[in-house]
């Protein structure tokens, strides 16, 4: 089955750009309705969705994020990545990357995020 | 924004009991929604989506219902095992927004 994993730096430094990757095996990043995610949750807060991005590179954010976000994706690698500049100690969260599934056409539905990665703890100290 | 605000924050019940966990939108959104399960230390996990289709492998006490602005998630039966934080997500326009959380207590 599907496996997501999160990867990167546990510590990143204020104002400094924070980058994870999300390796996906078990199946191919390319094609179907999956949509792949980044997610966050503060220490003892709840979830907040970053963004996402489709395999062919059309990418959606969190508005109160966007100007520091880029989601990129590596079909080749089977992976895709989260960058998140001028950090501060509000960015610090597990970070999560999950597998988002909607379809379109004539009669949308929504499947919900049904693979998660186990999260990465990332804090943002000097 | 599309606002998720669940119903109660938090709620204690006892093995065998049935709980219902509300979550009103701040705008339709028709079925678009999905409840997770959450442990401490854990990635959450699907439970519902399309507001009332069960994932599978997720045990059938578990239930969703509603559409447009009110929803609800409803335990039968709790389990040990059930005990746990539950989020509810809009799918419908973006940023996908979650609830708070409703944290699913031991009475």
């Amino acid at each position: 089955q599907v496996q997501l994993q999160e990867s990167g730096p546990g510590l990143v430094k204020p104002s400094q750009t924070l980058s994870l990757t999300c390796t996906v095996s078990g199946g191919p990043i390319s094609g179907g309705d999956y949509y792949w995610s980044w997610i966050r949750q503060p220490p003892g807060k709840g979830l907040e969705w970053i963004g996402y991005i489709y395999y062919g590179g059309n990418t959606e954010y969190n508005p109160s994020l966007k100007s520091r976000i880029t989601i990129s994706i590596d079909t080749s690698k089977n992976r895709f990545s989260l960058q998140l500049s001028s950090v501060t100690a509000a960015d610090t969260a597990v970070y999560y990357c999950a597998r988002d599934v909607k379809e379109g056409g004539l009669r949308p539905a929504y499947y919900g995020m049904d693979v998660w990665g186990q999260g990465t703890t990332v804090t943002v100290s000097s | 924004d599309i606002q998720m605000t669940q119903s109660p924050s938090s709620v204690s019940a006892s093995v065998g009991d049935t709980v219902s966990i509300t979550c009103r939108a701040s705008q339709g959104i028709s079925s678009w929604l999905a409840w997770y399960q959450q442990k401490p230390g854990k990635a959450p996990k699907l439970l519902i989506y399309a507001a009332s289709s069960l994932q599978s492998g997720v045990p059938s006490r578990f239930s969703g219902s509603g559409s447009g602005t009110e929803f609800t998630l409803t335990i039968s039966s709790l389990q040990p095992e059930d005990f746990a934080t539950y989020y509810c997500q809009q799918a419908n326009n973006f940023p996908h927004t979650f609830g708070q959380g409703t944290r699913l207590e031991i009475k």
